[in-house]
């Protein structure tokens, strides 16, 4: 299985309201990322939190990592038509050769006007 | 600034045939070069990775090989291609020594047939 699984799979809100998504992951990591792959893209990368690190904002992104139960979450504020798009996290595992990343399922959201 | 690029974008190919897909990197020198397949509507699966010139890590035993002919190009290919092979292809890279955020190309979609 994935080392980083979302939840929810997806999600559905209007416009200026906020979304939150979750990840879990099971092993020791360096770091955790979280990308945004729009329908038919390449992923791009938002945001990273390191293992010593409790809390991270980036605009209207706020990321959250809880090392103790191994979880993340991502919550955009405020939201626009133009997030809707699908959400990874990825971890950057302690140990693992070639900064490989091991990506989640994603959440996939729909921001409605 | 670097760039990367994928082609080609879209490709139908029977099963049974040969496929490579090739990626380029610009404006960085020894990069590492991943190659990733995703499912319709999934999450990301490493396939091969490269920290060099020549040096190419399988991840998981299947029908692609990968190849790293030069230090900015990366190589997917297959034989003979199988119906289970479809999927979109990414590719991205890393700074050279332990770059951590990770810069996707555009992608090939892959439908074989």
């Amino acid at each position: 299985s994935q080392q980083g699984e979302e939840d929810p799979q997806a999600l559905s809100i209007q416009e200026g309201e906020n979304a939150t998504m979750n990840c879990s992951y099971k092993t020791s990591i360096n770091n955790l990322q979280w990308y945004r792959q729009n329908s038919g893209r390449g992923l791009v990368h938002l945001i990273l939190i390191r293992s010593n690190e409790r809390e991270k904002h980036s605009g209207r992104l706020r990321v959250t990592l809880d090392t103790s139960k191994k979880s993340s979450s991502l919550l955009i504020t405020a939201s626009r038509a133009a997030d809707t798009a699908s959400y990874f996290c990825a971890t950057d595992a302690k140990n693992a050769a070639g900064n490989k990343l091991t990506f989640g399922g994603g959440t996939r959201v729909l921001v409605k006007p | 600034s670097q760039t990367i690029h994928q082609w080609p974008a879209t490709l139908v190919q029977p099963v049974g045939s040969p496929l490579s897909l090739e990626c380029t990197v610009e404006g960085t020198s020894n990069p590492n070069l991943y190659w990733y397949r995703q499912a319709a509507g999934r999450g990301l699966q490493l396939l091969f990775y490269s920290v060099g010139i020549g040096q190419i890590s399988s991840e998981v035993p299947q029908n692609l090989s990968a190849s790293r002919p030069q230090d900015r190009q990366f190589i997917l290919s297959s034989k003979k291609l199988l119906l289970s092979d479809s999927g979109f292809y990414l590719c991205a890279w890393t700074l050279a020594g332990g770059g951590e955020t990770q810069y996707f190309g555009p992608g090939t979609r892959l439908l074989v047939l």
